[in-house]
C-alpha cells in the first residue's frame, strides 16, 4: 500500500515563482527522499533527509521534515520551465537502512514561461 | 551513482504473451529493484533481486506472473507473463548506493508497456 499522500496533486505556477509540495506518511521512517520524474521516464533522485534532520538544502531545493507530524515539504525557489515534472516523496521504514522505497502519489508541477 | 539502461524502452504486446525486460548497470551492485508505475499512478515495488538468491516479492506480486533473473552483479531481467491490458504500465529497475546506513536509489529510464 502507498505510504504517503502528497498535496497538491497538481500545481501550476509562473517562472520565477516558488513551488511548495507537501508529503505525509504513516509509519516511522529511517529517511525520506524526493524524486523528480519527467514525462513518465525514469526518476531522478533529488535529496535525502534523515529522520533526525529537520531541514536540508540543495541548490534551489529546500526540504523540511517534521517527524512529529509525519510530514515533509519540498520547496523549489525561483522556478524554471525546466522544473516542469512530477515530484514524488518516498520513505524508507524505520529499522531499514535502504531497500524498499514507499512512494507517495506525487505532485505534478507545471511551470509556465 | 550509476548509469542504468533498460531494454526495450517501449513495447506493444498482445494479451496472453510474455515480455522480458532487461536492466543493465555499469557497476556491480548487491540489490536491484523492480517497480511498476501504472498510468497516472505512483511507483509500487514489485520485487527485490539479490544476486545468487531468489527474488523477494512484495504483497500482490507473485513469481509466476513476474519471474526475475539475477545472473550477475550488473544485470537483471523481469518477465511479465501471460499479459493482460491491466499490465500496461511503466516498469522501472533501480539500484541503491549510499554510505553510513543511508541509501539513495538510482532508476533506469523505464520500459513503457502497452498490452492490447
Amino acid at each position: 500500500s502507498q505510504q504517503g499522500e502528497e498535496d497538491p496533486q497538481a500545481l501550476s505556477i509562473q517562472e520565477g515563482e516558488n513551488a511548495t509540495m507537501n508529503c505525509s506518511y504513516k509509519t516511522s521512517i529511517n529517511n525520506l527522499q524526493w524524486y523528480r520524474q519527467n514525462s513518465g521516464r525514469g526518476l531522478v533522485h533529488l535529496i535525502l533527509i534523515r529522520s533526525n534532520e529537520r531541514e536540508k538544502h540543495s541548490g534551489r531545493l529546500r526540504v523540511t521534515l517534521d517527524t512529529s507530524k509525519k510530514s515533509s515539504s519540498l520547496l523549489i525557489t525561483a522556478s524554471r520551465a525546466a522544473d516542469t515534472a512530477s515530484y514524488f516523496c518516498a520513505t524508507v521504514a524505520f529499522g531499514n537502512q535502504g531497500g524498499k522505497l514507499i512512494f507517495g502519489q506525487g505532485t505534478e508541477l507545471s511551470v509556465k514561461p | 551513482s550509476a548509469v542504468i539502461s533498460q531494454k526495450p524502452s517501449r513495447d506493444i504486446c498482445q494479451r496472453g504473451t510474455s515480455l522480458t525486460i532487461q536492466c543493465q548497470v555499469d557497476s556491480q551492485v548487491t540489490m536491484m529493484f523492480w517497480y511498476r508505475q501504472q498510468p497516472g499512478q505512483s511507483l509500487t515495488l514489485i520485487a527485490t533481486a539479490n544476486q545468487g538468491s531468489e527474488a523477494t516479492y512484495e504483497s500482490g506480486f507473485v513469481i509466476d506472473k513476474f519471474p526475475i533473473s539475477r545472473p550477475n552483479l550488473t544485470f537483471s531481467t523481469l518477465t511479465v507473463s501471460n499479459m493482460s491490458p491491466e499490465d500496461s504500465s511503466i516498469y522501472l529497475c533501480s539500484v541503491e548506493f549510499g554510505t553510513g546506513g543511508f541509501y539513495e536509489q538510482y532508476f533506469g529510464p523505464g520500459t513503457r508497456l502497452t498490452v492490447t
